[in-house]
């Protein structure tokens, strides 16, 4: 079965560069989140977006931004990167049915490593 | 601020014993999630709890929900090596598109 695709898998960028990380959500699915998490740490959700359209945001910061395309894929969008923002961060998607959401699918990951 | 917290963050057992970690949270919800996190890998969902009293089980792991207590229990019984990695429990609030996650068990299963 397909699962969720992150692109790239590793990056890694200077201080104060710009970062995209792809996502390609499992096909039908129509809600999309991302993570950020830091070593040892929880998942901390930044941002989801349902039917294309941006659902709800957590702890994302003003330096990220992310949309949703007309094909499902997402980019999350990360400029003036700092040291702390080496992490791991995860895609999800997920099939809402009913009013509530089966589960979340995660991705394999994009290790983003801030030198 | 919406809290869920887990006990313990640390769990080392033997084969074969028994254990549980709980999950509390301190917002209103009715959907809890429990997912698996090998080192270095990706999440993989384990149960989904959708109702007061809802119980699942699959082979040595069931989870429960008490949404008055705001309280979900993974039991562990007669625990195996493979069990060994980290486990979060996501509740999930609003509109059903934001997810928060527990501080995670560290869990090692020792031979």
């Amino acid at each position: 079965a397909a699962g969720v695709i992150q692109s790239p898998r590793h990056l890694i960028k200077e201080k104060r560069e710009t970062a995209t990380l792809k996502c390609y959500p499992i096909p039908r699915h129509d809600t999309v989140y991302w993570y950020q998490q830091g070593p040892g740490q929880d998942p901390q959700f930044l941002i989801s977006f349902y039917e294309k359209m941006q659902s709800d945001k957590g702890s994302i910061p003003d330096r990220f931004s992310a949309q949703q395309f007309s094909d499902y894929h997402s980019e999350l969008n990360m400029s003036s990167l700092e040291l702390g923002d080496s992490a791991l961060y995860f895609c999800a998607s997920s099939l809402r049915t009913a009013g509530f959401t089966d589960t979340q699918y995660f991705g394999p990951g994009t290790r983003l490593t801030v030198l | 601020e919406l809290k869920v917290e887990q006990n313990p963050l640390f769990l080392s057992m033997q084969e074969g014993k028994n254990y549980t970690i709980y999950c509390n949270y301190s917002t209103t919800s009715d959907r809890l999630y429990w997912y698996r996190q090998d080192p270095g890998k990706s999440l993989e969902s384990l149960f989904v709890l959708l109702s007061n009293g809802a119980v699942k089980q699959e082979g040595r792991l069931m989870a429960s929900l008490d949404t008055k207590a705001r309280l979900s229990t993974l039991h562990i019984t007669a625990a195996v090596h493979d069990l060994s990695a980290t486990y979060f429990c996501a509740v999930e609030v609003n509109t059903g598109n934001q997810f928060y996650f527990g501080t995670g068990t560290s869990l090692t299963v020792i031979p």
